[in-house]
C-alpha cells in the first residue's frame, strides 16, 4: 500500500530565504508525482507536475525534483515571498491510476 | 472552463440527516476523484471513476456512504445517514486520460471543496 509522507509538518522561515520541501514514498512504481498548494478554506491548485520518466520541473521560483528509486522528492522554493505562505501537498499516482496524498507542509513565510 | 464545481459549498445538518454533495467535473476530463479531508487524517481517497464507471471505492469509509455519476458532467456522494464524525471537507477533482497514461500530463484540478458540519 502506497504511502507518502511530507516533512517536516510545518515550517516557517525569513521572507527572501531559500527553502526545500520535502515528500517521501513507500511504492517506487508511480507514474507520476505532483505538488500542490492549498490555501486556507480553498481547494487545491496544482504546482508542478514530474512524470516517473523525469528527474525534474520547473516554473518560476519553484523547482521539484524526483528520485523514483529513492521514492523522494523535493520542492525548492527560491527567494521565498510572504504570498508563498500556504499548505504544499505532494501526491503520487500508482499504476492503478490511484492518487494518493501526503498530510502536506504548512509554510509560514515571515515578512 | 469554470474549472471543478462543487455544491454545497457549506452543509451544516443534524446526525441521521441524508447529506448529498455534487460536483460538475470539468469537460472533456474523464476521470473523477472524491476526496474528504480532516485535519487529522488529511486527504483521504474515497472513490474515482473512469469514463462515469466506479474503479476503486475501497476508501469508502462505510456502507452509509454512495456515489453516482450517471454522466460525464455530474456525480453525488451521498451520506446515509450522517454521523457527526463525516464532518470535514470533502473536494472532487477531475482529470483528463487518467494518470497512468504516458504522454499525458495527468494534471488533477480539484474544486473549492463542500464543508460538512453535522451536529
Amino acid at each position: 500500500k502506497q504511502e507518502v509522507t511530507q516533512i517536516p509538518a510545518a515550517l516557517s522561515v525569513p521572507e527572501g530565504e531559500n527553502l526545500v520541501l520535502n515528500c517521501s514514498f513507500t511504492d517506487s512504481a508511480i507514474y507520476n508525482l505532483q505538488w500542490f498548494r492549498q490555501d486556507p478554506g480553498k481547494g487545491l491548485t496544482s504546482l508542478l507536475l514530474i512524470q516517473s520518466s523525469q528527474r525534474e520541473q520547473t516554473s518560476g521560483r519553484l523547482n521539484a525534483s524526483l528520485d523514483k528509486s529513492s521514492g523522494r522528492s523535493t520542492l525548492y522554493i527560491a527567494a521565498s515571498q510572504p504570498g508563498d505562505s500556504a499548505t504544499y501537498l505532494c501526491a503520487v499516482s500508482n499504476r492503478d491510476d490511484k492518487i494518493i496524498f501526503g498530510k502536506g507542509t504548512r509554510l509560514h513565510i515571515l515578512p | 472552463d469554470a474549472g471543478v464545481i462543487q455544491s454545497p459549498r457549506h452543509e451544516v445538518t443534524e446526525m441521521g440527516q441524508e447529506v448529498t454533495l455534487r460536483c460538475k467535473p470539468i469537460s472533456g476530463h474523464d476521470y473523477l476523484f472524491w476526496y474528504r479531508q480532516t485535519m487529522m487524517r488529511g486527504l483521504e481517497l474515497l472513490i474515482y471513476f473512469n469514463n462515469n464507471v466506479p474503479i476503486d471505492d475501497s476508501g469508502m469509509p462505510e456502507d452509509r456512504f454512495s456515489a453516482k455519476m450517471p454522466n460525464a458532467s455530474f456525480s453525488t456522494l451521498k451520506i446515509q445517514p450522517s454521523e457527526p464524525r463525516d464532518s470535514a471537507v470533502y473536494f472532487c477533482a477531475s482529470s483528463f486520460l487518467g494518470q497512468g497514461f504516458s504522454g499525458n500530463t495527468g494534471e488533477l484540478f480539484f474544486g473549492e471543496g463542500s464543508r460538512l458540519t453535522v451536529l
